[in-house]
C-alpha cells in the first residue's frame, strides 16, 4: 500500500515476554519515528532514524526498549521482558526528507500492545 | 522545554454547530512549528495543518480554520458547521529542531446527528 504499515495490529503478551513490532514506512522516506501513545494521552517520542542511522533514542523509556532499521527501510521496535506499564499503542511515522522541523509526518495505524 | 496544553478533554456538539478546539503552547525558541493532527477511531494520525512561528496569518481550508496568536501562545482550531465525520481526537503539536513532535493530550470531539 501507499501508507505506513504496522504489524501486528494487536499484540497481547504475558509479562516478561519479548515482543517485536514492525514498521514498513512509505517507500523512499528517509526519516522514521517511533512514538508511544498511552490510553487517553498524546503520542510521546521514542526514537528517530535517518536512513539506517538512529540519530536520537532519548525517548526510549528503558534499556528494555531497542529499535533498529538495518537497511534504511523497515524498522523493528523490540521490547524485552515486557511490563504492564509498556501497554500502549506504538505508532510509527515517516517523512520524505531528513528531519526538518516543518516536515509533515505520515503515521501508521499503530500496534496496540497489551501486557497481562 | 516545550509543552502543549489542550485544556478541553472532550467536547460534544450537535451536527452543524461550530466548535473551537483550544491549544496553548510553551517554548523558548523563536523558530518553531505548530501542527494539528486528527486521529479517527482507526488510530492513524492524519495531518491537518502546519504553521511556522513567523507566519501569524490565519488560515481557512473549507470548514476548517486556524487562529494563531503569538501574543497568547495559542493556536486554536475551529470547525464550522460540524459533521458526524468530524468525530475524532484532535491533537495539537509543537516542533523544533528535526521534526520530533511534542503533542498535547488531545481533545475528543463527538458530533451527534
Amino acid at each position: 500500500g501507499a501508507g505506513v504499515s504496522q504489524s501486528p495490529r494487536y499484540k497481547v503478551a504475558k509479562r516478561g515476554q519479548d515482543v517485536a513490532l514492525r514498521c514498513d514506512p512509505i517507500s523512499g522516506h528517509v526519516s522514521l519515528f517511533w512514538y508511544q501513545q498511552a490510553l487517553g494521552q498524546g503520542p510521546e517520542f521514542l526514537t528517530y532514524f535517518q536512513n539506517e542511522a538512529q540519530l536520537d533514542k532519548s525517548g526510549l523509556p528503558s534499556d528494555r526498549f531497542f529499535a533498529e532499521r538495518p537497511e534504511g527501510s523497515v524498522s523493528t521496535l523490540k521490547i524485552q521482558r515486557t511490563q504492564q506499564e509498556d501497554s500502549a499503542v506504538y505508532l510509527c511515522a515517516s517523512s520524505l526528507a531528513p528531519g526538518q522541523p516543518n516536515e509533515k509526518l505520515f503515521f501508521g495505524s499503530g500496534t496496540q500492545l497489551s501486557v497481562l | 522545554a516545550q509543552k502543549v496544553t489542550q485544556a478541553q478533554t472532550e467536547i460534544s456538539v450537535v451536527e452543524k454547530e461550530d466548535v473551537t478546539l483550544d491549544c496553548v503552547y510553551e517554548t523558548r525558541d523563536t523558530t518553531y512549528y505548530l501542527f494539528w493532527y486528527k486521529q479517527p477511531p482507526s488510530g492513524e494520525l492524519v495531518f491537518l495543518i502546519r504553521r511556522n512561528s513567523f507566519d501569524e496569518q490565519n488560515e481557512i481550508s473549507g470548514r476548517y480554520s486556524w487562529n494563531f496568536q503569538k501574543s497568547t501562545s495559542s493556536f486554536n482550531f475551529t470547525i464550522t458547521a460540524s459533521q458526524v465525520v468530524d468525530s475524532a481526537v484532535y491533537f495539537c503539536a509543537l516542533s523544533m529542531g528535526y521534526s520530533t513532535l511534542t503533542f498535547g493530550k488531545g481533545t475528543m470531539l463527538l458530533v451527534s446527528p
